[in-house]
């Protein structure tokens, strides 16, 4: 099974605040992180990543958190919109040499946002 | 790119029949997978190929099922006999390397009835 666990569930905001979405992982030796952003009926789609040498990397309107001290990342989505509302996924590569860019999948969290 | 492509989108069978996925992968692409999502379990890794041959095939739940990737452009998942516990969604991935994530399909969804 997956070894990348979330916090929450479900999470609800209102349409311009921001969101931050946590997940936790369990492999001390992963070195690539990702995120899914995964809308109904469609396939996972990737939104931002961030290598273990990294702490924080931004796109557009995205932010990923990397703490490698508690094995921890976040997304984090500045005035999030409807159409930000999806499943997010988070994912972890356990290095080189292990399982040759296996990625590990969490369970994911539902994002709804409000009007 | 048209991106990762899967064949059928929808796929309503009988129990017991045999059910053919296909994916062909993003052009230049040296990995492929193969995912099956449900609510209960999530995604759950089945089979990867790297350069077309299979790397690690510890998730397909049992020998029903078995993947196929002749070559580097095209991939077929069978499930034979299919039963009703294997209705879910199917995706195929794609990427580059083990350096980067992978680009989903959008993925068939298989009713067993």
């Amino acid at each position: 099974g997956e070894s990348v666990g979330l916090h929450l569930p479900t999470l609800s905001v209102q349409e311009g605040d921001n969101s931050i979405i946590n997940c936790a992982y369990s492999n001390s030796a992963s070195d690539y992180f990702i995120w899914y952003k995964q809308e109904s009926g469609k396939g996972p789609q990737f939104i931002i990543d961030i290598r273990s040498n990294m702490d924080k990397r931004q796109g557009q309107r995205v932010t990923v958190l990397l703490n490698k001290t508690v094995k921890h990342l976040s997304l984090q989505i500045a005035a999030t919109q409807p159409g930000d509302s999806a499943v997010y996924f988070c994912a972890e590569n356990w290095g080189r040499g292990s399982t040759l860019g296996r990625l590990y999948f969490g369970r994911g969290t539902q994002l709804t946002v409000w009007p | 790119d048209a991106g990762v492509i899967q064949s059928p989108r929808h796929e309503v069978t009988e129990m017991g029949q045999e059910v053919t996925l296909r994916c062909k992968p993003i052009s230049g692409h040296n990995s492929l997978f193969w995912y099956r999502q449900t609510m209960m379990r999530g995604l759950e890794l089945l089979i990867y190929f790297n350069n077309n041959v299979p790397i690690d095939d510890s998730g397909m739940p049992e020998d029903r099922f078995s993947a196929k990737m002749p070559n580097a452009s095209f991939s077929t998942l069978k499930i034979q006999p299919s039963e009703p516990r294997d209705s879910a969604v199917y995706f195929c991935a794609s990427s580059l390397s083990e350096d980067y994530g992978y680009t989903f399909g959008s993925g068939t969804r298989l009713t067993v009835v």
